[in-house]
């Protein structure tokens, strides 16, 4: 699976969209991007995740470079219960086998209210 | 919609003791996999079941060895426990192997090696 590069961490004032960026330039055609995010003590939460489109749900929108080499992680309007660890992934399917999946540092993101 | 249940939360035992660890996958979800997170090594895979086999399996001692039910619900269990098996192990679930359906994850049992 591609490596990504995250930044260690960032802040975001509360009420204001957190824009968590992502970097695989070493992404191929079958690896889906995957967002992840592990508050303290809880297990890791699944997000959001898309192969080239830009996607939308409850939690958050991913957008994905036309090249796909790097993606963004928006969360329209932090919450004090966004702040977490947020992890990126890339991770590709071979038939019949669930690929593990592997975390990176992550960026930790604190909501500042 | 119930999300992955692991039971117990937390669990302290000693060195040489054995442990079995329970998951219970979300309503038809059918692959279960098992990570264990420290600080030092991060999420490591363990191994991973569906429909009752064991399909992919990560890089620990045979110590560490799984099933899977009839009703997809899993075990983990670790034998003769070291102090390095300390850890948050975690479940997550998915549809099917093979599939871009993503894992979701339990809250993990805290295990901690006295």
């Amino acid at each position: 699976d591609a490596k990504t590069t995250q930044p260690p961490s960032m802040d975001c004032a509360e009420g204001r969209a957190a824009n968590l960026p992502c970097n695989h330039s070493t992404i191929s055609g079958n690896e889906y991007v995957y967002w992840y995010r592990q508050i303290h003590s809880q297990g890791p939460q699944y997000i959001i995740h898309g192969l080239k489109n830009n996607e939308t749900n409850e939690m958050a929108s991913l957008i994905i470079t036309e090249d796909r080499k790097s993606s963004t992680l928006i969360l329209p309007h932090a919450t004090l219960r966004d702040t977490a660890v947020y992890y990126c992934i890339v991770r590709v399917f071979s038939s019949g086998s669930a690929r593990q999946l592997t975390f990176g540092s992550g960026t930790q993101l604190t909501v500042l209210p | 919609k119930a999300g992955v249940t692991q039971t117990p939360r937390y669990l302290i035992k000693t060195r040489g003791q054995q442990v079995t660890l329970s998951c219970s996958p979300i309503s038809g979800h059918r692959s279960v996999s098992w990570y264990q997170q420290t600080p030092g090594q991060g999420l490591q895979f363990l191994f991973e079941y569906f429909s009752e086999t064991q399909r992919n399996k990560g890089n620990f001692p045979g110590r560490f060895s799984g099933r899977q039910f009839s009703n997809s619900r899993s075990e983990m269990n670790v034998s003769t426990l070291e102090l390095g098996d300390s850890a948050l192990y975690l479940c997550a679930s998915s549809l099917a192997g093979g599939t871009n359906q993503p894992q979701h994850f339990g809250d993990g049992t805290r295990l901690s090696i006295l």
